[in-house]
């Protein structure tokens, strides 16, 4: 298994560029997260997805859109491009959460530079 | 609100000494407690995971106590070698809006030189 792979490792965009990082996972999880990483700082929840066709919006998902046609695939959607949104994003997904027993797996980031 | 802090924020220690890194949460009301290791230009891994109701975890040299009533946890690394240089970041899941949610820490930074 791959587990959860995400695409493009790197990425410079321009202020009011748009852009879609992409995720996918392989282990037949029901749930996917999307994440951002600020320097020296821990991880805040941008979106996530509990199933295909269900999304929902976490902590912090101004700036941010998300699909989920399928089980697999959940992609990051960036719009207008500030450089605000300069971070290293991280994709996850678990099988389930029912009792907080299932810990989530987490793919190797996208650094993402805007200018 | 959870907020979740680790300290000491980066340690530089000689290989072979035991250390111990710390993370304290403000809402006890927590299903699992987890620490993760982060590698630079790489996704963070699952290390140990406690439930609410267990004291400890154990995988190999690292171990994990939990003290839900005070809010804190400990990762102890026994006889650390220079692989063990990454980032360690302690993460609480309580449970919000239908989903497990997981709130970071920032992470302790460490470096095991030889």
């Amino acid at each position: 298994n791959a587990g959860v792979t995400q695409t493009p490792k790197f990425r410079i965009l321009k202020i009011g560029q748009s852009m879609t990082l992409q995720c996918t996972q392989d282990m037949n999880h029901n749930y996917m997260y999307w994440y951002r990483q600020d320097p020296g700082m821990g991880l805040k929840l941008i979106y996530y997805s509990v199933g295909a066709g269900i999304t929902d919006k976490g902590e912090v998902p101004n700036g941010y859109n998300v699909s989920r046609s399928t089980t697999e695939d959940f992609p990051l959607r960036l719009e207008l491009a500030a450089p605000s949104q300069t971070s290293v994003y991280f994709c996850a997904s678990s099988y389930s959460t029912a009792g907080g027993e299932d810990t989530q797996y987490f793919g190797p980031g996208t650094r993402l530079t805007v200018l | 609100k959870q907020e979740v802090t680790q300290i000491p924020a980066a340690l530089s220690v000689p290989e072979g000494e035991n250390l111990v890194l710390n993370c304290s949460f403000t809402d006890s009301a927590i299903y699992n407690l987890q620490w993760f290791r982060q590698d630079p230009g790489k996704g963070l891994t699952s290390l140990l995971l406690i439930q609410s109701s267990q004291r400890e975890q154990t995988s190999g040299r690292l171990n994990a106590s939990l003290d839900k009533s005070s809010g804190r946890s400990t990762l102890y690394i026994a006889a650390s070698q220079p692989g063990d240089s990454a980032t360690y970041l302690c993460a609480v899941s309580f449970v919000s809006g239908g989903y497990n949610k997981l709130i970071f820490g920032a992470g302790t930074r460490l470096a095991v030189h030889p």
